[in-house]
């Protein structure tokens, strides 16, 4: 049973205007969450975070919000550029232990210009 | 180099050989961990090394799979007698243990 799920295989936006990732989770212990971009043929590479006691982290074009009690996180790319095109991963983990990370199956975001 | 680097790059090989994955993480970096993509999943988490210690190897699909790591520094994965189930993309990440994770490219692995 997947613990972290992203049911968007696939978004298409336009250049300019907001672009909305949704995840989420079953495991009520989760508490840090994280967003990975990943381009084809290389490794995921951190974006955002945000803790369990937050319910919004914002980073430049980048902002993540967490609804604990929905079990729901969303990332906005506001505005999208089209090197934004990319799949992106939810994750969540533990503190404590191994904080190993568990992910989603990814969403594949296109930015058309 | 700055970032966590990981050999080869492509990996195939036949039914039942055996296989060795690198990963040189990045230096100082305490926990390394495994990871596994398969076509169209998400990363599954594989092993979990603090420093020389595997405290959480709950990942591994089978005894198949072993891995180790010397020096605090280095770490292999290696899989016996492969079956085509294991192709998949392998990554590893380093972090100073802290929840954030550093990804290498990943080694892609296909047993035919």
């Amino acid at each position: 049973d997947q613990q972290v799920k992203q049911n968007s295989p696939s978004l298409s936006v336009q250049e300019g205007r907001i672009s909305i990732l949704n995840c989420d989770y079953t495991n009520s212990m989760f508490d840090y969450f994280l967003w990975y971009k990943k381009y084809p043929a290389e490794g995921p590479t951190f974006l955002i975070s945000i803790s369990s006691i937050k319910d919004k982290n914002e980073d430049g074009r980048f902002t993540v919000f967490l609804n604990k009690s929905a079990k729901h996180l969303s990332l906005h790319i506001v505005p999208s550029q089209p090197g934004d095109s990319a799949v992106y991963f939810c994750a969540a983990s533990e503190r404590g232990g191994s904080e190993k990370l568990v992910f989603g199956k990814g969403t594949k975001l296109t930015v058309n210009p | 180099g700055a970032g966590v680097s990981q050999s080869p790059s492509n990996k195939v090989t036949e039914k039942g050989k055996d296989v060795e994955l690198r990963c040189d993480p990045i230096s100082g970096h305490t926990a390394l961990y495994w990871y596994r993509q398969s076509l169209g999943q998400g990363l599954e988490f594989l092993i979990y090394f603090q420093g020389n210690s595997a405290p959480d190897k709950s990942g591994l699909p089978s005894d198949r799979f072993s891995a180790e790591r010397t020096g605090g520094s280095v770490s292999t994965l290696t899989i016996q007698r492969t079956q085509q189930e294991d192709s998949a993309v392998y990554l590893c990440a380093s972090s100073l243990g802290q929840i954030k994770q550093f990804f290498g490219p990943g080694t892609r692995l296909t047993v035919l």
